[in-house]
C-alpha cells in the first residue's frame, strides 16, 4: 500500500516568518493530496488540497506544491500567526474504491509571538 | 447543519468489554470512514463504507467490526476490548474519490 512520510515532526517559527512542511509518497498512482490542520482536542480540518494535474495551488497565506516525478508535496505557510499553531497532516490517496487516505505522522507547528 | 457527529466523546472500558461508537453525518455523503489516531502514528484507517449496506477493511481492521445500515450512520464496534485499542477514534465522511473527507470531533477511548 501507499507510504507517506512527513518532515519535520516539530517546527517552531517566529511570528511573521514562513513555515514549510514536506511529505513524500510511494505510490505513483496517488492523485489527490489534502492537508489537514488539527487543533488540540478537535478533529482534523482540511486547509488546502491539490490534485495530480496541478503543480501548485494557493489560498491566501497557504500554498501547496506537488512534484509528481519526485513524489513529494509541500505545504507553505507565509506570514505565520500564533493561531497557525497546530498539528498539520498531509495525506495521499488514489482514485480507487473507497478513496482511502494514507496520512503522514504529523508536524507540530508552534508560532512564537 | 451539524456535519459529522460522534457519540460518545469519552469512554473507559475494562479489558474484554464491548462497546459501539456511533457516527452520524447530515451532508448526504456516500462514503464514511473510521480512523484511529495514536501518538506519533498519524491517522490509520480501520474500516470504511462506500454506501449504505457496504463495508470494507482498511489498514488496521483487526478487533473491530462496522455496520452501515443507514446512509447517515456508521457504527464501529469493539467486541472484546484490549488495552492496545486505547486511542482516539475519528469518523469521517466524503463525497467520493479525490474529494476531501470531513472529520468528526473524535472519541477518546481508554481500555484498562
Amino acid at each position: 500500500g501507499e507510504n507517506v512520510e512527513q518532515h519535520p515532526s516539530t517546527l517552531s517559527v517566529q511570528e511573521g516568518d514562513s513555515a514549510v512542511i514536506k511529505c513524500t509518497y510511494s505510490d505513483s498512482a496517488s492523485n489527490y493530496f489534502p492537508w489537514y490542520k488539527q487543533e488540540l482536542g478537535k478533529g482534523p480540518q482540511l486547509i488546502i488540497d491539490i490534485r495530480s494535474n496541478v503543480g501548485e495551488k494557493k489560498d491566501q497565506r497557504i500554498a501547496v506544491t506537488l512534484n509528481k516525478t519526485a513524489k513529494h508535496f509541500s505545504l507553505h505557510i507565509t506570514e505565520t500567526q500564533p493561531e497557525d499553531s497546530a498539528v498539520y497532516f498531509c495525506a495521499a490517496s488514489t482514485q480507487n474504491t473507497g478513496n482511502q487516505f494514507y496520512f503522514g505522522t504529523g508536524t507540530s507547528l508552534t508560532v512564537i509571538p | 447543519n451539524a456535519g459529522v457527529t460522534q457519540t460518545p466523546k469519552f469512554r473507559v472500558l475494562k479489558t474484554g468489554q464491548s462497546m459501539t461508537l456511533l457516527c452520524a453525518q447530515d451532508m448526504n455523503h456516500e462514503y464514511m470512514y473510521w480512523y484511529r489516531q495514536d501518538p506519533g502514528m498519524g491517522l490509520r484507517l480501520i474500516h470504511y463504507s462506500v454506501g449504505e449496506g457496504t463495508t470494507a477493511k482498511g489498514e488496521v481492521p483487526d478487533g473491530y467490526n462496522v455496520s452501515r445500515l443507514k446512509k447517515q450512520n456508521f457504527l464501529l464496534g469493539l467486541e472484546s476490548a484490549a488495552p492496545s485499542q486505547t486511542s482516539v477514534y475519528f469518523c469521517a465522511s466524503g463525497k467520493g474519490s479525490s474529494y476531501e473527507q470531513y472529520f468528526g470531533p473524535g472519541t477518546r477511548l481508554t481500555v484498562t
